[in-house]
């Protein structure tokens, strides 16, 4: 079983529609992150926690929230979803409580939002 | 401000060849660390290497080479005698200590799609 799952694989949906893509860990690893790749611009941060009580904003967070339900799980909602978030979503961990971590991510998830 | 720029955006070469991939940094910070991920066809992202910003000795996995220097702001990767199995979107990331708080963050540059062709 893989480290980092994520649900679902592939989403489409329409325009102002909520969605919710989870993540889950058998890692152990306390902090989470999520990123999203677009063609041509590398993978952004949305949103990183450190642990349930602990989660902040990445660069391009508007648009989306997160909840962190345990240390295992965190998910990330688009709360009216829009075209221009059409991207492929990453879930990572990270391997120390520090900076220099390494991240392991999930398998993604590609969502569509037409 | 931190950045990482991958200025090829697409690669072709035919199998065996040697190919070399660029990555530039920006950062204020003294103490950083530096990633090499690859994105095979079916989209996961996989660990290649961790190097910190205090280590500038090159470093080689088989087919694969590191060369880090400081006074360039460049960390490039080469893939010796290329493979079809190579072909892959690469991404460099970079994750610093003080300007990025402790969160541990990466920085990814743009990727570069490697296609190697038989």
């Amino acid at each position: 079983d893989a480290d980092v799952t994520q649900t679902p694989r592939n989403r489409i949906t329409k325009t102002g529609k909520r969605i919710m893509l989870e993540c889950s860990q058998t890692k152990g690893h306390d902090r989470m992150y999520w990123y999203r790749q677009d063609p041509g611009l590398g993978l952004r941060l949305i949103y990183y926690s450190f642990d349930v009580k602990d989660i902040n904003k990445g660069e391009i967070s508007d648009g989306y929230s997160v909840s962190r339900q345990a240390q295992a799980k965190f998910s990330l909602s688009l709360e009216s979803a829009i075209p221009n978030q059409t991207a492929l979503y990453f879930c990572a961990t990270s391997d120390v409580q520090g900076p220099g971590g390494k991240l392991f991510f999930g398998s993604g998830t590609q969502l569509s939002v037409l | 401000a931190q950045k990482v720029t991958q200025a090829q955006t697409e690669i072709s070469v035919v199998e065996k060849e040697d190919v070399t991939l660029d990555c530039v940094y920006e950062t204020r910070d003294t103490t950083y660390y530096l990633f090499w991920y690859k994105q095979p066809p079916s989209g996961e992202l996989v660990f290649l290497i961790r190097r910190n910003s205090f280590d500038e000795q090159n470093e080689i996995s088989g087919r694969y080479s590191w060369n880090f220097q400081k006074s360039t702001s460049s960390f490039n990767f080469t893939i010796t005698a290329s493979q079809v199995v190579d072909s892959a979107v690469y991404f460099c990331a970079l994750s610093e200590t003080r300007y990025s708080g402790n969160t541990g963050k990466l920085i990814f540059g743009q990727g570069t799609t490697l296609q190697v062709k038989p």
